[in-house]
């Protein structure tokens, strides 16, 4: 079956600008999971979704990012006024929730290039 | 806190040779699971293995076999007879139960491991 997928892949914008990604995850799947991989470092936990709710938004690094997911599928993960800090691949995941700590499945993430 | 530790950075091995790669872990739980990710130049993490850890069998998947210790906190990769196709960033990362009233269980990784496999 078809995995998890974002658009777009690739994104440059100017600093200052805002950038909406998508992430569309596997049929099925409730649970969904931002993450942000900066150079040289690992994955960064951004946001997490249970259906359409975010009961965990603690890695959020500012109150420019925010998220939302519709349907219980498709999410999006908008950062606003872009600084170049914020240039990273954000990689999106999800997994089923009814119990235990089942595996994440990643897309292959949007890379931002913010100049 | 949690805390994932992967110290090598990159290795570069000669093709058919063993490689093992590090991860020691930090959690202060007692129940947790750790994973085992792979990077390939794609960008798209596959998903090589979960371990429980009141599970401390060691696992062996064809060249793949994971050992883990929960006395020195690491969970180890080696590949065995390694090939080309192995070249990719591994991560390895930790995840404690999930939360009770969010059911969120999100993933703790490592910094990465870079393997270049040589032809």
């Amino acid at each position: 079956g078809a995995g998890v997928s974002q658009s777009p892949s690739n994104k440059v914008t100017e600093k200052g600008k805002d950038v909406e990604l998508r992430c569309d995850p596997i049929s099925g799947h409730t649970a969904l999971y931002w993450y942000r991989q900066s150079l040289g470092q690992g994955l960064e936990f951004l946001i997490y979704f249970q259906g359409n709710s975010a009961p965990d938004k603690s890695g959020l690094p500012s109150d420019r990012f925010s998220a939302e997911r519709t349907g219980g599928s498709v999410s999006t993960l908008t950062i606003q006024r872009t600084q170049q800090e914020d240039s990273a691949v954000y990689l999106c995941a999800s997994s089923l929730v009814e119990a235990g700590p089942y595996e994440q499945y990643f897309g292959p993430g949007t890379r931002l290039t913010v100049t | 806190a949690q805390k994932v530790t992967q110290a090598q950075t990159e290795i570069s091995v000669v093709e058919k040779e063993d490689v093992t790669l590090d991860c020691v872990y930090e959690t202060r739980d007692t129940t947790y699971y750790l994973f085992w990710y792979k990077q390939p130049p794609s960008g798209e993490l596959v998903f090589l293995i979960r371990r429980n850890s009141f599970d401390e069998q060691n696992e062996i998947s064809g060249r793949y076999s994971w050992n883990f210790q929960k006395s020195t906190s690491s969970f180890n990769f080696t590949i065995t007879a390694s090939q080309v196709v192995d070249s990719a960033v591994y991560f390895c990362a930790l995840s404690e139960p999930p939360d009770y009233q969010t059911g969120a269980n999100n993933l703790f990784f490592g910094t990465g491991t870079r393997l270049t496999v040589i032809p």
